[in-house]
């Protein structure tokens, strides 16, 4: 099966940048996805980035993939203390029966 | 249009009693999934319906848990008899049947926390 990894923790101050990192092993994947989980909430469909694409821009979120060496990262611009979750970088295994998670990387956002 | 919803959102039980969460997918997804959050670990799939057919049951941990979908709407999935390892956030989700045009997209439910003491 597929091993995602993600770091567990990431705390940065509002306003600021937030980089959130994911790698992955054996993925012939057409697309790659991340979810946020808010505290007491589901899992809510935040982006997914096509395979054969680099970067994908939505508002002040953008998704780089690098395929080559298997890293999926998510940038969020202008960090706000409603953006503090859990991400969780997602990629379907074969036939899209089903997403292998990462362990998840809370966000914690500093006023 | 409504989203993914499960029942009940938490459940408190005692080793060895059974339990049954529900899950009612998005009207019209045909795939249905659940998935299981332990200790904050990662989110590990169970299993996949299609329609009514498990498609493919491989994350299942043993036979004490049972997954249903007749007539291919709601799911159920029991546990029995429960175990205190079986304590998690079980996640249900839908997607529509078709491939690859990122319909296969997985839409999540709120989850059920599941506690055995």
């Amino acid at each position: 099966g597929e091993d995602v990894e993600q770091s567990l923790f990431l705390s940065v101050r509002e306003g600021d940048s937030s980089v959130i990192n994911c790698t992955y092993t054996d993925s012939s994947s057409t697309y790659l996805y991340w979810y946020k989980q808010e505290p007491g909430a589901g899992l809510q469909l935040l982006t997914y980035i096509f395979s054969n694409m680099d970067m994908k821009q939505d508002q002040r979120l953008t998704v780089l993939l690098n395929k080559k060496d298997k890293h999926l990262s998510l940038r969020i611009a202008d960090t706000q203390t409603g953006d503090s979750a859990i991400y969780f970088c997602a990629v379907p295994g074969n036939n899209f029966n089903k997403f292998y998670f990462g362990s998840g990387t809370k966000l914690n956002v500093k006023p | 249009e409504a989203g993914v919803t499960q029942f009940p959102s938490h459940s408190v039980i005692e080793k060895g009693q059974t339990v049954t969460l529900r899950c009612d997918p998005i009207s019209g997804h045909d795939n249905l999934y659940w998935y299981r959050r332990v200790m904050g670990k990662e989110i590990k799939f169970l299993l996949h319906f299609v329609k009514e057919s498990k498609q493919d049951e491989s994350g299942m941990p043993n036979n004490r848990f049972l997954a249903e979908r007749t007539g291919g709407t709601y799911s159920t999935l029991k546990v029995q008899p429960a175990e205190l390892e079986d304590s998690g956030v079980y996640f249900c989700a839908s997607s529509q049947l078709g491939l690859p045009t990122g319909t296969d997209t997985q839409y999540f439910g709120p989850g059920t926390r599941l506690t055995v003491l």
